[in-house]
Order: C-alpha cells, then sequence, then structure tokens
C-alpha cells in the first residue's frame, strides 16, 4: 500500500515570504515522488518530481522539493512567493516498479498581496 | 498542440441517462489513466490502460465502462448517472520509464453535473 499525508488543508503567506507546503508518504520500496498544482477551474500541472539522485530537485516556477528518506517527507519550498502562486497544491506518491499514482488530499496555497 | 485534450468541458445530464468522455493524448505515451475529483478536490484513480491494455481497474461501479480504442485514446462511457457522480474527471497519460511508468501528465478535466 502506499499513501501520502499532507498536514495542512491551508497554507497562508504574505507575498515575498518564503512557502512550505508539507508532504510525508507511505511506500514499500523506492518511490517517486511528485508535487502537482491545480489553479482553479483548471487540470494539474507537473511541478517536479523526484526519482532518484540529488535530494534537492528544481522544478517549474521556482519551486524546488527535498526528498528526506529518513523522514519520509518531500516538502515544497519556494524562496519567495507570489500572488500567483495562490492555488491548489498536490503531493503524489508512485512506487518504482508500478503505474498507480496515489495522491494526497491537496493543500490550498493563499499569498497575500 | 494540445498534449492531453478531453471532450465535453461541461457535461450536465439527468439521472439514469449514459453518457460518455473522450480522451486524447499527442504525447506519443504507453499509459492513460482516468481520474476522479470529488467536490473535497481529493483525486482517485479509476482505470489505467497501457497500451490499450487494462492495468489499473479500482474499485469502481461497473456503471463506469472505459475503453482504448489505440494507445492515444482512453474514453470513460458511463450507464445509469446517479447523483453521486457528479464531478470532475480527468484523464492523464505517462510515457514508459525502466518498464513501468513516468511522469503523468493531465487533461483539462469534464466536469460532470448529474441533476
Amino acid at each position: 500500500a502506499q499513501s501520502v499525508a499532507q498536514p495542512e488543508d491551508q497554507v497562508n503567506v504574505a507575498e515575498g515570504n518564503p512557502l512550505t507546503v508539507k508532504c510525508t508518504y507511505s511506500v514499500s520500496g523506492n518511490p517517486y515522488l511528485f508535487w502537482y498544482v491545480q489553479y482553479p477551474n483548471r487540470g494539474l500541472q507537473f511541478l517536479l518530481k523526484y526519482i532518484t539522485g540529488d535530494n534537492l530537485v528544481k522544478g517549474s516556477y521556482g519551486f524546488e522539493a527535498e526528498f528526506n528518506k529518513s523522514q519520509t517527507s518531500f516538502h515544497l519550498k519556494k524562496p519567495s512567493a507570489l500572488v500567483s502562486d495562490s492555488a491548489l497544491y498536490f503531493c503524489a506518491v508512485q512506487r518504482s516498479n508500478d503505474y498507480k499514482l496515489s495522491f494526497g488530499a491537496g493543500t490550498t496555497v493563499t499569498v497575500r498581496a | 498542440d494540445t498534449a492531453v485534450s478531453q471532450t465535453p468541458k461541461y457535461l450536465v445530464t439527468q439521472m439514469g441517462n449514459d453518457k460518455s468522455i473522450k480522451c486524447e493524448q499527442n504525447l506519443g505515451h504507453d499509459t492513460m489513466y482516468w481520474y476522479k475529483q470529488d467536490s473535497k478536490k481529493f483525486l482517485k484513480i479509476m482505470f489505467s490502460y497501457n497500451n490499450k491494455e487494462l492495468i489499473i481497474n479500482e474499485t469502481v461501479p461497473n456503471r463506469f465502462s472505459p475503453k482504448s480504442p489505440d494507445k492515444a485514446h482512453l474514453n470513460l462511457h458511463i450507464n445509469s448517472l446517479e447523483l453521486g457522480d457528479s464531478a470532475v474527471y480527468f484523464c492523464a497519460s505517462s510515457p514508459p520509464r525502466g518498464g513501468f511508468t513516468d511522469t503523468q501528465y493531465f487533461g483539462p478535466g469534464t466536469r460532470l453535473t448529474v441533476l
């Protein structure tokens, strides 16, 4: 079985401040980890992924995430948030030898001007 | 140059009707998926096809039937629609990696409303 937990339903930050969206996972074997973003009334857009290699991965729109195997976490970060980053963010996990992607419940990010 | 497209974008229908949603991808991917996003935004996999073969079939009522006529298309047919079927349905596709699969790319979604 595999699962993802996003402990915060909502994250509120001021524009220009750092943004962190938390994610922890549970999976047997090696994980593939993903972050997606969903803007209102839109589909999911891929932000970044961890497959193997460097624990710090960089993605679109200035986002990055750090894979921490000991803490089974894959937190999403952005050094300086923009109002346009306001959206719903999903963390997802997949076993390396599987097709199934399991999503967390999502975290709504609101960046105030 | 749309990568994963779905039709229709909106679908409003009466309970008991039968409807279909179509999905096409022009990315050359081998694997395609259907997801359901409920009113609380929770995303759940429903089905997946790899090279036209069904590989994921989650606990979904048998009123839902996927069909993959070729690698680039995956359609979803729903019989006897119920109020609880109201949701946004997303199609996705992914390329192969190491014998399995890599990043999934999503379509824009189909908002189904059952009255």
